[in-house]
């Protein structure tokens, strides 16, 4: 299957400790995206890559958050630092290129005790 | 500024019955549409889309819905209800960046 893959599935931390995602988007898509989605919300967008270079930054992604997609494959959100309203799915969604369809992943679960 | 207003977040059909799904969008440019499907801790699949081609657009599982720009409103619609599409279902508009931009969703429950 060449879906797009998301881990860990679930993870559990205490405030104040960092935490590393990582998504797998289909090979061949260019564009990435990080969504963020709260109870009873619709995905909240984060940011985008085009190939290796982030092109866009939502008011949403603090300087807590940071993301890369080294060498324009996988990419990672890190997370410093986190906070109990840093709880959330996050999801990975991959397309070929500009407004074409965006596939997501199953997303990371991030509960922040 | 794009967005999108689904209409209740939670509607109840029974099974072999009609579902609507209703979405409203503003979009300063030609707007591409979505919905999606989201099953308990999963992500989401794309149901159907719209990118400016035939107005009434036939997606996986039955579902259809139909572009209509005077309303600015992308209502989603199958003709019967299974057990099997009780979900959450998400609308979605993409400006030309291309990051989707979705509502707040509606919750499908399908009674017996």
């Amino acid at each position: 299957d060449t879906g797009v893959s998301q881990d860990p599935r679930h993870k559990i931390t205490k405030r104040g400790q960092n935490v590393t995602f990582r998504c797998d988007p289909i090979s061949e898509h260019n564009r990435l995206y990080w969504y963020r989605q709260t109870l009873g919300q619709g995905p909240e967008f984060l940011t985008y890559f085009q190939n290796e270079a982030q092109l866009e930054k939502s008011r949403l992604l603090s300087d807590r958050f940071s993301a890369e997609r080294p060498k324009g494959s996988f990419s990672t959100l890190e997370i410093q630092r986190t906070e109990q309203g840093d709880s959330a799915m996050y999801l990975c969604a991959s397309s070929l290129d500009g407004r074409d369809t965006q596939y997501f992943g199953p997303g990371t679960r991030l509960t922040v005790l | 500024a794009q967005s999108v207003t689904q209409l209740g977040s939670h509607v109840s059909v029974s099974e072999g019955a009609l579902v609507l799904l209703r979405c409203n969008y503003s979009s300063s440019v030609p707007p591409y549409l979505f919905w999606y499907v989201q099953y308990p801790n999963q992500g989401l699949q794309l149901l159907l889309k719209y990118t400016s081609a035939a107005t009434l657009v036939k997606g996986i599982n039955g579902f259809e819905a139909e572009f209509k720009k005077s309303e600015t409103s992308f209502h989603l619609t199958k003709p019967s209800a299974h057990m099997s599409d009780a979900a959450e279902y998400f609308c979605a508009v993409s400006p030309i960046r291309g990051n989707l931009i979705f509502g707040k969703g509606t919750k499908l429950s399908v009674k017996p």
